[in-house]
């Protein structure tokens, strides 16, 4: 079985500071990774994702991730970010060992990135 | 290009009663799953649906039900509501290739239900 954790639930920051977002995930076999943004009263969308080669991912939104395998980590970070970051942010893993896996997101519980003027 | 589509966008329905939710994915996508989100929580898979065939299944009880049809559109059914069932309904398509495993998966804007 996997799990995700996000372990922080609110991040406030100011506007055009860095931000990092910390995800760990266990899991007894290989994963996929992906990091997902919620703005308010929408679905999900995909801001990177994981899945083999350079371990360091960049996305949408000027966004990227590193992918660290020994600490099991996936954290996403920013150099600059704006008002409009503002949201909820997911972190999540599919397993991909096995005939039997499919694309079934794991999903943590989620870190509200609040962007202050 | 029209993304994934949900409906309805609300729903407040009494403890007891049945629900149905409904889901167009994106054109050319085969692949149809769907998550409960809970207020404060994170999506938690429910099920996965590949060419009108269950692929998967959470740990969900079996008063939750679905099904894919011909068109690959999805409908979510759930019976007997409970409280706790109140939640944001998402639905999400994806090609369906290689079992879905490395593809992404693109999100509804979901159906919100609210159970008395």
């Amino acid at each position: 079985a996997q799990s995700v954790t996000q372990l922080d639930s609110q991040v406030p920051v100011f506007e055009e500071a860095p931000v990092e977002l910390r995800c760990n995930y266990s899991s007894s076999v290989s994963v996929y990774l992906f990091w997902y943004v919620q703005y308010p009263n929408q679905g999900l969308q995909l801001l990177l994702k994981y899945l083999s080669g350079s371990t360091l991912v960049k996305g949408i939104n000027g966004f990227e991730a590193e992918f660290n395998k020994s600490q099991t980590s996936f954290h996403l970070r920013k150099p600059s970010v704006h008002i409009s970051d503002t949201a909820e942010y997911f972190c999540a893993v599919s397993d991909y060992a096995g005939g039997t896996s499919y694309g079934k997101l794991t999903f943590g519980q989620g870190t509200i990135l609040t962007v202050h003027p | 290009d029209a993304g994934v589509t949900q409906s309805p966008t609300h729903l407040i329905k009494t403890r007891g009663q049945h629900v149905t939710l409904r889901c167009s994915p994106i054109s050319g996508h085969k692949s149809v799953s769907w998550y409960q989100q809970v207020l404060g929580q994170g999506p938690q898979f429910i099920f996965q649906y590949y060419e009108k065939e269950e692929r998967g299944r959470g740990n969900f009880p079996d008063r939750f039900s679905a099904r894919q049809f011909p068109n690959y559109s999805s409908e979510l059914n759930v019976n007997a509501l409970l409280l706790g069932d109140s939640a944001l309904y998402l639905c999400a398509s994806s090609l369906g290739l290689d079992r879905g495993r490395r593809e992404t998966q693109y999100f509804g804007p979901g159906t919100r239900l609210l159970v008395l």
